[in-house]
């Protein structure tokens, strides 16, 4: 099975920072990466899909990049409600296995 | 709006059965794959299993062939998860979610999801 890694697995950064949290796979997966937001305490919220298209209502400070085995995450200037764990997602086939997440504070 | 309730869960006993259920509205459930994602007290998600919009097909990850089974019901518009043998590392929220689109299986709605307790 294809194995999901993110890095780092923690960050603090200053808000209007530019925050890049790094997804690799182990085998090509093309463009079937999604990214998530799980806020504290919150439901999973899907972000980004197909590596780079962002989900209806998501701001645009968010943005996805990559194609078959590296991907980012970037958040162009953090904000507070931005505080969260971030989780990618591999989606070609079963099982559709999730990164160990990324857990961004604000310094 | 997309609405996804999950329902059954519970502390249960090491070897017992728990049967998950998750009600759905807001779309036309039949045409929809479906998926259950668990997350352990302070860890990460894991993806657990998925069933195609027909039921004809189901995928599992590793840690529960055998024991889970997904079904879901396009009449009642629900989905559930029949979890046998529970071992204490299947205590979890257990969260309902559906897939994107037709053969897009990104998770873009998700239900708050049901504690499962395995404990003695």
């Amino acid at each position: 099975d294809i194995q999901m890694t993110q890095s780092p697995s923690s960050l603090s950064a200053s808000v209007g920072d530019r925050v890049t949290i790094t997804c690799r796979a182990s085998q090509g997966i093309s463009n079937f990466l999604a990214w998530y937001q799980q806020k504290p305490g919150k439901v999973p919220k899907l972000l980004i899909y197909a590596a780079s298209t962002l989900q209806s209502g998501v701001p645009s400070r968010f943005s996805g990049s990559g194609s078959g085995t590296d991907f980012t995450l970037t958040i162009s200037s953090l904000q507070p409600e931005d505080v969260a764990s971030y989780y990618c997602q591999k989606y070609n086939s079963a099982p559709f296995t999730f990164g160990p997440g990324t857990k961004v504070d604000i310094k | 709006q997309v609405q996804l309730v999950e329902s059954g869960g519970g502390v249960v006993q090491p070897g017992r059965s728990l049967r998950l259920s998750c009600a759905a509205s807001g779309f036309t459930f039949s045409t929809y794959a479906m998926h259950w994602v668990r997350q352990a007290p302070g860890k990460g998600l894991e993806w657990v299993a998925i069933i195609s919009y027909d039921g004809s097909s189901e995928y599992y990850t590793e840690s529960v062939k055998g024991r889970f089974t997904i079904s879901r019901d396009n009449s009642k518009n629900t989905l559930y998860l029949q979890m046998n043998s529970l071992r204490a590392e299947d205590t979890a929220v257990y969260y309902c979610a559906r897939a994107r689109a037709p053969f897009d299986f990104c998770l873009d709605s998700w239900g708050q999801g049901t504690l499962v307790t395995v404990s003695s």
